[in-house]
């Protein structure tokens, strides 16, 4: 267990509405990152920190944003949501200490539906 | 582009029936091959990572193995506990993050 808490764990909200994810780690690790996961794709990475105030995108980033202002939460925010971020939602961090590996602890996700 | 094809989608057996599991994939430079457990529900869990080819790793019943092109998940005389989505990424080489990961075998193993 590596102390992750992703809240909510499920949400339904209406198109065009922002939303926020919290990620929340208790074991002070630098790097975290978020993924979703749809049907008939692997996890895709959309966005991942290397430190307080320190993110950078990843492949799948546009029409969202993240901002870490404290070690322990990562927050993914749609600023405007849309059908097509309907999506389970999982938080991670790096297991290994570094930022690139493959090895990460993942939460228990975040069910998304936009409607 | 990097690629990660998981074979086969699903694959159901008997308790104690051996089979593996299938990984290929396409990256410039890999870093290392991970392998992960996913149940319904659930965050995927890490259960190892391979570096180069000829390299073996082994947990209980599973045993991972890596070549040049592919990799197999291994899985000896399974027991029901062991169903779950099992999934194959890769980290490549280089300064950008970038870990490509497979959509999954479902394993289903029956009583």
């Amino acid at each position: 267990d590596a102390g992750i808490t992703q809240s909510p764990r499920h949400k339904v909200t209406e198109t065009g509405t922002p939303v926020t994810l919290r990620c929340h780690q208790t074991e002070n690790h630098r790097y975290m990152y978020w993924y979703r996961q749809d049907p008939g794709h692997g996890l895709r990475l959309i966005h991942y920190s290397y430190g307080v105030k320190d993110t950078d995108k990843g492949e799948v980033s546009d029409g969202y944003s993240v901002s870490r202002s404290k070690t322990e939460d990562f927050l993914l925010t749609l600023e405007s949501a849309t059908s097509s971020q309907t999506s389970v939602y999982f938080c991670a961090i790096s297991a290994g200490g570094g930022l690139n590996t493959g090895e990460l602890f993942f939460g228990e996700g975040s069910r998304l539906t936009v409607l | 582009e990097d690629q990660v094809t998981q074979s086969p989608e699903a694959l159901r057996l008997q308790e104690g029936e051996s089979s593996s599991l299938n990984c290929s994939y396409t990256v410039s430079g890999l870093r290392g091959l991970f392998w992960y457990r996913q149940d319904p529900g659930k965050g995927p869990e890490f259960l190892f990572t391979l570096y180069s080819a000829g390299e073996e790793k082994e947990k209980e019943r599973l045993k991972a193995t890596l070549t040049k092109k592919e990799s197999f998940l291994h899985i000896t005389a399974p027991k029901p506990e062991d169903s779950a989505t099992y999934l194959c990424a890769v980290l490549r080489g280089g300064s950008n993050y970038k870990l490509t990961f497979g959509k999954g075998t479902l394993l289903t193993v029956n009583p």
